[in-house]
């Protein structure tokens, strides 16, 4: 059974490059989260779908950060302008209906040059 | 401002050791999680222990959850090199399914 699928797994882009990140849930999981991991912030919420309607996005830093959820199978997560400052490891993350549990994808690493 | 706090930051040992990591957290909750990162992986589930329980058992994992104390702590019995990893406490905010997540402990389990 295939957990989260997130691509690409690493992406080099220059400073003010739009970045695209994608999402495959796993089949059936009705919630879908997008985390950023720094060594300085540690795991940050950035925003979660229920049965893809974003619920709380307060966790994403400003205007140039923007998420979608299509449909129940697919999300991205969209830079534009990318800065080096948004150098990172962004995971994304599913849970099963009436569940707590998060299962993560492998994240993709992202660098701004 | 996170929820769950862990300690310590890092902790080495050597195989067969008892690792015990500890997570405070500050407002009510009705369940705290523990997670486990390898490096350069996502991070994968370990136990999930409710409000109302006082100790949980999985495997050479044990976890208390102290309520009055807004504290809660891993213990991972006969450790070995492949329990190497981050360790994360997550609690839920008060609404919704949304986790907040410690810092983490990273553990060293040397061979």
């Amino acid at each position: 059974d295939a957990g989260v699928i997130q691509s690409p797994r690493h992406e080099v882009t220059e400073m003010g490059q739009e970045v695209t990140l994608r999402c495959k849930p796993i089949s059936g999981h009705n919630s879908l989260f997008w985390y950023r991991q720094t060594m300085m912030r540690g795991l940050e919420l950035l925003i979660y779908f229920n049965n893809n309607v974003p619920i709380d996005d307060s966790g994403m830093p400003e205007d140039r950060f923007s998420a979608k959820m299509p449909n129940a199978s697919f999300s991205t997560l969209k830079i534009q302008p990318s800065e080096p400052r948004d150098s990172a490891v962004y995971f994304c993350a599913s849970s099963p209906p009436g569940e707590e549990t998060q299962y993560f994808g492998p994240g993709t690493r992202l660098l701004v040059l | 401002s996170q929820q769950g706090e862990e300690d310590p930051q890092a902790l080495s040992i050597q195989e067969g050791e008892n690792a015990t990591m500890n997570c405070s957290y500050k407002t009510s909750i009705n369940n705290l999680q523990w997670y486990r990162q390898n490096s350069g992986r996502g991070l994968v589930h370990l136990i999930l222990i409710r409000s109302n329980e006082r100790e949980k058992h999985s495997g050479r994992l044990r976890v208390t959850l102290d309520t009055s104390k807004k504290s809660s702590s891993l213990l991972i019995t006969a450790s070995r090199a492949a329990d190497t990893a981050s360790y994360f406490c997550a609690t839920p905010q008060a609404y919704g399914n949304k986790l907040v997540f410690g810092a983490g402990t990273i553990l060293r389990v040397k061979s």
